[in-house]
């Protein structure tokens, strides 16, 4: 089954820029598997942020951000805020199967 | 705005079936060509996609649970539904339902033990 890999852990400062990947086992990420983004801060449900790569729902802040970047999906905060310290999740379609990746852990410091 | 309620026992027992609705407000289950997902997640770990079902009524399931797992419609209810047999502690778990269109419920937390 395909594994997804994101980074386990990032920092950000106040007002500053980051980017999370998700990365595929078998291979280049490419629109074709549909990247999602999601947020979970604890004890909440998680929040869908991206679809198919780079589309916003109608509530995602302008300052996230969907791409591909070097054969992974990325997700870029711009001007981050402290809010926005919470875990982020990755969803590929791959082989007829959605999988997760294992989720970033942001701390905005 | 559409919303999602998760609904079923909190505690099942080993080789048991979990059953679990989710009861959609707000939309018709019916109408669209999206889907309604269920995913789950352990304390303290990663989501895990259990599977999914179209407004056709087809199914797609996770690989590693697909023996396991049943999701249907009840276009009558406008709720859809997740069956998973022979549980085991390892399905000691928050189970969310959420559609295609990025809604999530809140979950239900769902205790596999005799």
């Amino acid at each position: 089954q395909t594994v997804v890999t994101q980074e386990p852990s990032l920092t950000v400062s106040p007002g500053g820029t980051v980017t999370l990947t998700c990365a595929s086992s078998t291979g280049a990420v490419t629109s074709g598997y549909y990247p999602n983004w999601f947020q979970q801060k604890p004890g909440q449900a998680p929040r869908a942020l991206i679809y198919t790569t780079s589309n916003k729902h109608s509530w995602t802040p302008a300052r996230f951000s969907g791409s591909l970047l070097g054969g992974k999906a990325a997700l870029t905060l711009s001007g981050v805020q402290p809010e926005d310290e919470a875990e982020y999740y990755c969803l590929l379609f791959d082989a007829g199967a959605w999988v997760f990746g294992g989720g970033t852990k942001l701390t905005v410091l | 705005q559409v919303q999602l309620q998760e609904s079923g026992p909190g505690l099942v027992k080993p080789s048991q079936t979990l059953s679990l609705t989710c009861t959609v407000s707000g939309g018709s289950i019916s109408s669209g060509n999206y889907f309604w997902s269920w995913i789950r997640q352990p304390a303290g770990k990663g989501l895990e996609w259990i599977g999914l079902i179209y407004t056709s009524g087809s199914t797609n399931y996770n690989p590693s649970l697909k023996s396991r797992v049943t999701i249907s419609l009840d276009t009558s209810k406008n709720q859809f539904s997740l069956k998973l047999s022979s549980v085991t502690a390892a399905d000691t778990a928050m189970y969310y339902c959420a559609t295609s269109e990025g809604f999530w419920g809140q979950g239900t937390l769902v205790t596999v033990s005799s």
